[in-house]
């Protein structure tokens, strides 16, 4: 079974529009960590935000959010005011507490933000 | 503070051929790990590295193999290179602590190797 879901291929949101992007997880482990990168077309990726199992309130970073549910196993990333900037391939993943540093990634959802 | 930097960017390899990547990890830490990321699809852990000792791996065969400096500078090699190995290879390092904690790895911007 896969650890991480995206199930959005690719999405497309206009120019200061909000956006979100799912991601459900699997794991057994009662403490791990959740991760969004984005990887513009350069290749490297960018960290964004960071949820705990723990954390009782969702994350932010400035325009990014993470709706963190964790009964349902979801952490979908919430990108506010999109700009055009933000077209890229974006990536959900999982750190589990017995894998130290190493994370398990989905397979990521294209977001393209239009004039 | 320098990110991670990796080299070369781009290489072209045949089949059976041998390949090393390079990656001089962000200063002040001490743990690197490499992904592959074939087209379309999510990185995927190889192996880890701590202190220039192996202390993960995924699911790749043991003609994938690497090496951690004493800088935390790394390599990864990999032997007999297959069609398949055709893939972006990202370099990660983080600072490993002894309790759990967000550990954000960073990345740097990969080498494209292309098996023909």
């Amino acid at each position: 079974a896969q650890k991480i879901t995206q199930t959005q291929p690719g999405m497309f949101v206009q120019e200061k529009e909000a956006v979100t992007l799912d991601c459900t997880y699997d794991t057994s482990d009662q403490s791990y960590g959740l991760f969004w990168y984005k990887q513009p077309s350069s290749g490297e990726m960018i960290f964004l935000i960071y949820q705990g199992s723990y954390d009782e309130q969702n994350a932010t970073e400035g325009r990014y959010s993470l709706n963190f549910q964790k009964a349902r196993k979801s952490a979908n990333l919430v990108i506010s005011a999109s700009q055009l900037g933000d077209s890229a391939m974006y990536f959900c993943a999982m750190r589990e507490e017995s894998g130290y540093s190493t994370l398990t990634f989905g397979k990521g959802t294209m977001l393209l933000v239009s004039p | 503070e320098t990110g991670v930097t990796q080299s070369p960017t781009h290489l072209i390899k045949t089949r059976g051929q041998q390949v090393t990547l390079r990656c001089s990890s962000q200063s002040g830490h001490n743990t690197v790990s490499w992904y592959q990321q074939a087209l379309g699809q999510g990185p995927q852990f190889i192996f880890q590295y701590y202190r220039e000792e192996e202390n993960g791996r995924g699911n790749f065969p043991p003609r994938f193999s690497g090496l951690q400096f004493p800088n935390y500078s790394s390599e990864l090699n990999v032997n007999a290179l297959e069609l398949d190995d055709s893939a972006l290879y990202l370099c990660a390092s983080s600072y490993r602590t002894g309790f759990s904690g967000a550990n954000v790895l960073t990345f740097g911007a990969g080498s494209r190797l292309t098996v023909l």
